[in-house]
C-alpha cells in the first residue's frame, strides 16, 4: 500500500496566485515526521518545511505552510504568492518513529505560469 | 541549513569502467547517509542506508557487488559504479541525516552516463 500518495502529478498556476500541494499518509506510528522538497530542473533537492506529528501548529517557513490535518492524514503544502522560481518538483515525504528512512510520495511537477 | 557536497556533478563513462561519487557532509556529522537513484520525472528510489563504520544496508533488488557503499568517516560515504553498463545510467543523490526525526540534506546530485 501506497505510504505518501500525492494525487496531482502536475499543477498549472497563475503567478502571484496560492497553490496547494496535496499529500496524504499511511502510518501506523504515533510519531513521525512530514517532510516536503523541492528539486528544481538542476536536480537538488531542497528542503521546504517540517512538521512534527506532535507539532500542535501548522508549520510556516516564509511563503510556505504546511496544512496538516492529522486525522484525516493530510500535509499539504501551501505556496502563498507563487513565483517563477517556484517551477519545480514538489515532494512529499514522511520519516516514521526510529526509522531514518523516509518514505517518498511520486511528485508533483508545479508549472508556474507569468 | 547544513550542507552536503555531492561530485562529481556530471559523469560519462565507458561501459565496463567503475565510476565512484562521494558525498560529503560539510558542517555536521551524518552517521547515516542514504543513496537514491532517480529516474526522469520519477521520485527517488532508495538503493541503501549507510552507516558509519559497518556494512550498508541495500534495498531489495539493489546488487551490492554492482553498487558498492562505503561509509569510512563520519563526513564521507562513496557509492562506486562497478562494471558500468548504458542501463546505469541515471540520476544518483545522496543524503545525509543527524538524526531521526530531523530534516535530510541532500548532495546536489550525480548524474551519470554510461556509454
Amino acid at each position: 500500500a501506497q505510504k505518501i500518495t500525492q494525487t496531482q502529478p502536475g499543477m498549472f498556476v497563475q503567478e502571484k496566485e496560492a497553490v496547494t500541494l496535496d499529500c496524504t499518509y499511511d502510518t501506523s506510528d504515533q510519531s513521525y515526521g512530514l517532510f516536503w522538497y523541492k528539486q528544481p530542473s538542476s536536480g537538488e533537492m531542497i528542503f521546504l518545511i517540517y512538521q512534527g506529528s506532535y507539532d500542535e501548529q501548522n508549520a510556516t517557513e516564509g511563503r510556505y505552510s504546511l496544512n496538516f490535518q492529522k486525522a484525516r492524514k493530510s500535509a499539504n503544502l501551501v505556496i502563498s504568492a507563487s513565483q517563477l522560481g517556484d517551477s519545480a518538483m514538489y515532494f512529499c515525504a514522511m520519516r516514521e518513529r526510529y526509522n531514518y528512512q523516509l518514505i517518498w510520495g511520486a511528485g508533483t511537477k508545479l508549472i508556474i505560469k507569468p | 541549513g547544513a550542507v552536503v557536497s555531492q561530485h562529481p556533478s556530471r559523469v560519462i563513462c565507458k561501459s565496463g569502467t567503475s565510476v565512484k561519487i562521494e558525498c560529503r557532509s560539510l558542517d555536521f556529522q551524518a552517521t547515516t547517509m542514504f543513496w537514491y537513484r532517480q529516474f526522469p520525472k520519477k521520485s527517488l528510489m532508495l538503493m541503501a542506508t549507510s552507516n558509519e563504520g559497518s556494512k550498508a544496508t541495500y534495498e531489495q533488488g539493489v546488487e551490492k557487488d554492482k553498487f558498492l557503499i562505503n561509509h569510512a568517516s563520519l563526513t564521507l560515504s562513496t557509492l562506486t559504479v562497478t562494471s558500468a553498463h548504458p542501463e546505469d545510467s541515471s540520476f544518483y543523490i545522496c543524503s545525509a541525516a543527524r538524526g531521526v526525526n530531523t530534516e535530510a540534506f541532500f548532495g546536489q546530485g550525480t548524474r551519470l552516463t554510461v556509454v
